[in-house]
């Protein structure tokens, strides 16, 4: 079955520690995305990759980091920088007009 | 500013009803629309993908209408059904990425 991966689906951290957050597509899709959904709120992009070894920030970086050091995962790591972590993280993938969307990982920082 | 907004923010049917959800964005420079769904606690799902150059499309009981002058599109959903609840979220692509909508929540009672 293609598709996306993320692991873990809930995560818990305490504030002050680096997290990361991992993000696997069988696809064969050179697009890589990550999104942050908050309660009442459409996605905002965070970073996305259009190759492999390369990546932009999208509208929230601030906080985040990420590597594409392969075709097939885009890991995600949420550092001591970012001041409200606590969000449903999502995932995805693109080939030509359409993205896939990985089942997201819901973090909670106290 | 790339801005999306989606009308009503909720919205509770009867079972059997016909329904349209609202989605207007603020720069009509797109290269598709697209509708997706999310149920809760889940990843999106994708319903249907207009291209900029079409007017609308059909999936089932699902239509969706764009009118990219006006900054607006539709979705229709026919003969509603309970399994037809949850959140409905509209995404504009501006080629680089998507620009989400905060979302529609249907619920349809039996």
């Amino acid at each position: 079955d293609g598709g996306i991966t993320q692991s873990p689906k809930y995560l818990f951290r305490k504030e002050g520690q680096n997290v990361t957050l991992s993000c696997e597509q069988n696809l064969n899709h050179d697009a890589m995305y990550w999104y942050r959904q908050d309660p009442g709120q459409g996605l905002r992009l965070i970073y996305y990759s259009q190759i492999v070894n390369d990546f932009q920030k999208g509208d929230i970086a601030e906080g985040y980091s990420v590597s594409r050091e392969k075709k097939e995962s885009f890991p995600l790591t949420v550092t001591s920088a970012q001041k409200n972590p606590t969000a449903f993280y999502l995932c995805a993938s693109r080939t030509g007009s359409e993205q896939y969307f990985g089942p997201g990982t819901r973090l909670t920082v106290t | 500013k790339q801005e999306v907004t989606q009308i009503p923010a909720a919205l509770s049917v009867p079972e059997g009803e016909n329904l349209v959800l609202n989605c207007s964005f603020t720069d009509s420079a797109i290269y598709n629309l697209q509708w997706f769904r999310q149920d809760p606690g889940k990843g999106l799902t994708s319903l249907l993908l207009i291209q900029s150059s079409q007017r609308e499309q059909t999936s089932g009981r699902l239509n969706a209408s764009l009118d990219k002058s006006s900054g607006r599109s539709t979705l229709y959903i026919a003969a509603s059904q309970p399994g037809d609840s949850a959140t409905y979220l509209c995404a504009v692509d501006y080629g680089n990425k998507l620009v989400f909508g905060a979302g529609t929540i249907l619920r349809v009672k039996s």
